[in-house]
């Protein structure tokens, strides 16, 4: 298994551009997850999804939209980007139980994205 | 979630136990603990969970107090490759909006 997958490692975007993040699974994992981590700070919630077709907003959900039309993909979306949205990104999967995500979550390597 | 409490960097010697601890004192009774770390510039990694019982697995131990105010993670020997931020993390194992809330965690740093 390859586990989580994210795509690209490395974007750099002007203020207004948009982009989506690629994330995908192939532990069949109903719980899926997009994380921000930046600088000194712990990962924050953005969007997470407990299934095909669910989506929910987490703690930071403002410029990010997110679907969810397979189990394996979960892609992140920046509409407009903004300097505060310079970070990295992870997204992480999991099983899940009645819709909520269970002991282990699995997460992606990163991308690190910068919005000039 | 109840709120933890780590220190923000701990130092240790290869081939020697590292005891990091975490207090949770407003945990729940159905709160577990959890612990994650994350190796710079990589993605958190799941280490160990308990609820009341002190749990072992092939990575690290995980010890309870009785009063369930605080933890501590036991790696047995501890390696260079375990330098990495240390995060313990009290949820509810099931929940309509279940996340990992990260704290700031704490930095170990293993030395030869």
């Amino acid at each position: 298994n390859a586990g989580v997958t994210q795509t690209p490692k490395f974007q750099v975007l002007k203020t207004g551009q948009s982009m989506t993040l690629q994330c995908a699974q192939d532990m069949n994992h109903e719980y899926m997850s997009w994380y921000r981590q930046d600088p000194g700070m712990g990962l924050r919630l953005i969007h997470y999804s407990v299934g095909a077709g669910i989506t929910d907003q987490g703690e930071v959900p403002n410029g990010y939209n997110v679907s969810r039309s397979t189990t394996e993909d979960f892609p992140l979306r920046l509409l407009s980007a903004a300097p505060s949205q310079t970070s990295v990104y992870f997204c992480a999967s999991s099983y899940s139980i009645r819709g909520a995500s269970t002991d282990t979550q699995y997460f992606g390597p990163g991308t690190r994205l910068t919005v000039l | 979630d109840a709120k933890t409490t780590q220190p923000p960097s701990m130092d240790c010697a290869e081939g020697r136990a590292a005891n990091l601890p975490c207090n949770h004192s407003t945990i729940s009774g159905n709160e577990y603990v959890y612990w994650y770390r994350q190796i710079h510039s990589q993605g958190p990694q799941y280490i160990i969970h308990g609820l009341k019982n002190n749990e072992t697995n092939e990575m690290a131990s995980l010890i309870i107090t009785e009063d369930r105010k605080s933890s501590t993670l036991i790696l047995p020997h501890a390696t260079l490759r375990d330098t990495a931020v240390y995060y313990c993390i009290v949820r509810f194992r099931t929940g309509t909006a279940s996340k990992l809330t990260f704290g700031t965690g704490t930095r170990l740093q293993v030395t030869l």
